[in-house]
């Protein structure tokens, strides 16, 4: 009954390679979100999502695109894969209604090697 | 653009005191202030909401208070336990996609 959920956990990858992290939310949620956390811990948003709209964090490299096949789905899609990637990724959704708060996932830890 | 502060960095307390944790943002046209809580190699976990038109909000040994005009809340725990060890992080929601900013993290540390 996880409300929200990523997978993998963990992932290691050489540098070049395309991988995906899969997203899923069972909260009834219209927006979903991703947030990079690096290594000194500060997140930052990388992508939200709703129905209606894409919103990218102009500082993300175009490699990065999300994937939603779904209200309840946001994948994450990474190609070219550098060194600079690895980190932990965190999934969230919300209420597009301003006075929601955030549901966040697990998180995925990406070490490039 | 929104930039959100916290402090300390750092805090290292004995058990049993109470303590305060600081989080100040730069633009006060918040919806509405969110405090976390990340265990090591952990995902976050949410404590407590507070919305714009609230003051504060308490659950339990934790009390969060929001003073908007001035840009600032503050999470206060009561009676801290070895177990309220973790990074604490606050984050404001606004403007354009709801998204919501991430303050630094203050890292707790509950001496037994």
């Amino acid at each position: 009954d996880t409300a929200v959920s990523q997978t993998p956990k963990y992932l290691v990858t050489q540098m070049g390679n395309d991988k995906s992290i899969k997203c899923e939310q069972n909260l009834g949620h219209d927006t979903m979100y991703w947030y990079k956390q690096d290594s000194k811990k500060f997140l930052k948003i990388m992508f939200s999502y709703n129905n209606k709209e894409l919103i990218i964090n102009e500082t993300v490299p175009n490699r990065f695109s999300p994937k939603s096949p779904d209200k309840a789905h946001l994948n994450l899609h990474i190609n070219s894969l550098e060194l600079g990637d690895s980190a932990v990724y965190f999934c969230a959704s919300s209420q597009e209604a301003a006075n929601y708060g955030y549901t966040f996932g697990s998180g995925t830890r990406l070490t490039v090697v | 653009k929104q930039e959100v502060t916290q402090i300390p960095a750092a805090l290292s307390v004995p058990e049993g005191e109470n303590l305060v944790l600081n989080c100040s943002f730069t633009d006060s046209a918040i919806y509405n202030l969110q405090w976390f809580r990340q265990d090591p190699g952990k995902g976050l976990t949410s404590l407590l909401l507070i919305q714009s038109s609230q003051r504060e909000q308490t659950s339990g040994r934790l009390n969060a208070s929001l003073d908007k005009s001035s840009g600032r809340s503050t999470l206060y725990i009561a009676a801290s336990q070895p177990g309220d060890s973790a990074t604490y992080l606050c984050a404001v929601r606004r403007g354009t996609g709801n998204q919501f900013y991430f303050g630094t993290g203050t890292s707790l540390t509950v001496i037994p």
